[in-house]
């Protein structure tokens, strides 16, 4: 029974570009939540994704994107790349926005991405 | 939005020693999580612990929501559980979990 799976592992980018990551959630799981950890910090939300709409978002700005696939992957879209966006990108998969009691996240190992 | 501090935010332990890491809140919660992430960065599902205890193994948690914290329990600790213990509430009806900042154990052979 797979886990979360992201990819890629570690990335490098250019001041500027914008980027794609990618999350596939644990089966049986539909709804997915991306998080940015900066080095030394707890994770902070981006958004949610469930039923293929984004359901919540935290503070961050447009150039944050995502979408999620009728398959409950994801991806996670950041335009206009800034040195400050250097972090690590989190995936969690859980079974409805709302899990019932018993149930959390499922966190994947996450994407490094480096702006230069 | 709701505030999530945890204490203390640096332990050093030597092995077998046990410890308790707490998590407050500032707001009214419905769920509320803790993980522990490893130096490569995994986090791990611990407890999903709205309210009440739970045990596994070594650990337990207790989440008393009426009065906004929540506690983690390491007994006998070993060098694989160094790391980092986040809390992460969410925030009632808003399907979002928080993260607080975190404790970074360190437990020594």
């Amino acid at each position: 029974d797979a886990g979360v799976t992201q990819s890629p592992t570690h990335l490098i980018k250019t001041r500027g570009q914008q980027v794609t990551l990618r999350c596939s959630p644990k089966s049986g799981h539909d709804t997915v939540s991306w998080y940015q950890q900066a080095l030394g910090q707890g994770p902070q939300f981006i958004f949610q994704y469930y039923e293929e709409e984004e359901r919540q978002r935290g503070n961050f700005p447009d150039r944050f994107s995502g979408h999620q696939f009728p398959n409950y992957s994801s991806e996670l879209n950041v335009n206009a790349l800034l040195l400050g966006d250097s972090a690590l990108y989190l995936c969690a998969s859980s079974l409805k926005p709302y899990p019932p009691s018993g149930y959390g996240y499922t966190f994947g190992s996450g994407t490094r991405l480096t702006v230069v | 939005g709701i505030q999530v501090e945890q204490s203390p935010p640096d332990l050093i332990l030597q092995e077998g020693a046990n410890s308790t890491l707490r998590c407050n809140f500032s707001d009214s919660v419905n769920n509320l999580q803790w993980f522990h992430q490893n130096p490569w960065g995994q986090l791990i599902n611990l407890f999903y612990i709205p309210s009440g205890t739970k045990q596994n193994g070594r650990l337990s948690a207790t989440t008393v929501a009426t009065e906004r914290y929540s506690l983690l329990y390491i007994s006998s600790s070993q060098t694989t559980d160094s790391g980092v213990y986040f809390c992460a509430p969410e925030n009632s009806g808003t399907y979002k979990y928080i993260f607080g900042t975190g404790t970074r154990l360190k437990v020594l052979a």
